[in-house]
């Protein structure tokens, strides 16, 4: 069974950069029919799409978040991170990667980030 | 961006009674090419993530209880519980896939009446 795994720090000072990386596992990110993406929630709040990369590298991301924003793929073990620079309160969230084709049909179980100094 | 909107924000139904969540779509998710709806649905309990319940518009996921359901094209579409059952008080958000950026529904809260 397709299981995914957030993990970084869970807290980032204003400014500095965020970075999050998923584990895939019970299944290989290389999988020609997937991409593999990241939603955020802040507290109480609804979803947002962050971006999206295939395992090629090939990427998308949310024109909101682009300037500040990288994707990449790390086949070799199975993984995809996230960065995110310049980082503010807004940006505390819980942050969660998942698999989709379409839908996202398969999420990890989250990871609260919080902009503090 | 496309902006999705959800009716009604909050929602109470009696257990074993229908509820009905509704979603609209500032443009159209319906891609022409391969007549499929880019509109998915999800349920969120508290300290869990999103899960799956429909996509393609009407597509059950696997694993969902037939008692779920979406229909709906184009602009505006309705995932209906049939018989409300205690373990579907959730959040429910709908979700566009059609564009980039993807984006959601502000969310529904269902509960028990």
């Amino acid at each position: 069974q397709l299981q995914l795994q957030e993990s970084g720090p869970g807290l980032v000072k204003p400014s500095e950069t965020l970075s999050l990386t998923c584990t895939v596992s019970g299944g290989s990110i290389s999988n020609t029919n997937y991409y593999w993406g990241w939603i955020r929630q802040p507290p109480g709040k609804g979803l947002e799409w962050i971006g999206s990369i295939f395992y090629s590298g090939s990427t998308y991301y949310n024109p909101s978040l682009k300037s500040r924003l990288t994707i990449s793929v790390d086949t070799s073990n199975n993984q995809f991170s996230l960065k995110l620079t310049s980082v503010t309160a807004a940006d505390t969230a819980v942050y969660y990667c998942a698999r989709h084709v379409e839908a996202f049909d398969s999420w990890g179980q989250g990871t609260l980030v919080t902009v503090s100094s | 961006d496309i902006v999705m909107t959800q009716s009604p924000d909050s929602l109470a139904v009696s257990l074993g009674e229908r509820a009905t969540i509704n979603c609209k779509s500032s443009q159209s998710v319906l891609y022409s090419s391969n007549n499929k709806n880019y509109l998915a649905w999800y349920q969120q309990k508290p300290g869990q993530p999103p899960k799956l319940l429909i996509y393609g518009a009407s597509t059950r996921e696997s694993g969902v209880p037939d008692r779920f359901s979406g229909s709906g094209s184009g602009t505006d579409f309705t995932l209906t519980i049939s018989s409300l059952q205690a373990e579907d008080v959730a959040l429910y958000y709908c979700q566009q896939y059609h564009n980039t950026p993807q984006t959601f529904g502000q969310g529904t809260k269902l509960e028990i009446k």
